[in-house]
């Protein structure tokens, strides 16, 4: 079976320009997850969606920061505009409502 | 509110020896699971073992099991016959059932060395 999705692996981008990160799932996972993780913070989370809806998104840095989940099986991850101070390695995971969380493999932002 | 521990921050030993990784959690749940993940330098996040608090019987997978003690809020993770490839940070972490978020520890840098 196919694990949780993410594109791009790895993103460079200068400041000020947009960044989209994109996940998939694992199949019939109905709860959805970003995380960032640094150095300095560790790994935070950032949303929670259930059933394609955002339950809970205080971890969202600011509004800079956006989220959705169009379907079961597709959310991305919006930054507008990115700053350098959003580096981050950025994983999606999912699980079956507040089971075992599965990450993916994340995706490395450098914002220049 | 929950914490999560892991008092060592670093630790290495040879390719084949047994290691064993502490965490220490506090809580007033007494429904939850506990999880043991690693991260190796892909940065991956790898779940590796599994345990649900009202189960006496402590979980193993493979090479991997664990000391679940829950009166005294410990869950140690036992890796025997190391390899290379268990390399990695690894991270122990806390959930509350019928809840989502995830309570980590500081992780433990495991080194295995040839």
């Amino acid at each position: 079976d196919a694990g949780v999705i993410q594109s791009p692996r790895h993103e460079v981008t200068e400041m000020g320009q947009e960044v989209t990160l994109r996940c998939k799932p694992i199949s019939g996972h109905n709860s959805l997850f970003w995380y960032r993780q640094t150095m300095m913070r560790g790994l935070e989370l950032l949303i929670y969606f259930n059933n394609n809806v955002p339950i809970d998104d205080s971890g969202m840095p600011e509004d800079r920061f956006s989220a959705k989940m169009p379907n079961a099986s597709f959310s991305t991850l919006k930054i507008q505009p990115s700053e350098p101070r959003d580096s981050a390695v950025y994983f999606c995971a999912s699980s079956f409502n507040t089971d075992t969380q599965y990450f993916g493999p994340g995706t490395r932002l450098t914002v220049l | 509110a929950q914490t999560v521990t892991q008092s060592q921050p670093e630790m290495s030993v040879q390719e084949a020896e047994t290691v064993t990784l502490s965490c220490t959690y506090d809580t007033s749940e007494n429904n939850y699971y506990l999880f043991w993940y690693k991260q190796p330098p892909s940065r991956q996040m790898i779940l590796v073992i599994r345990q649900e608090a009202y189960k006496q019987q402590n979980a193993t997978e493979n090479r991997f099991s664990v000391n679940f003690q829950k009166a005294a809020k410990s869950f140690s993770l036992k890796i025997s016959d190391s390899q290379l490839g268990d390399t990695a940070m690894y991270f122990c972490a806390f959930m509350r059932r019928s809840n989502y978020q995830l309570i980590w520890g500081a992780g433990t840098k495991l080194i295995i060395k040839p």
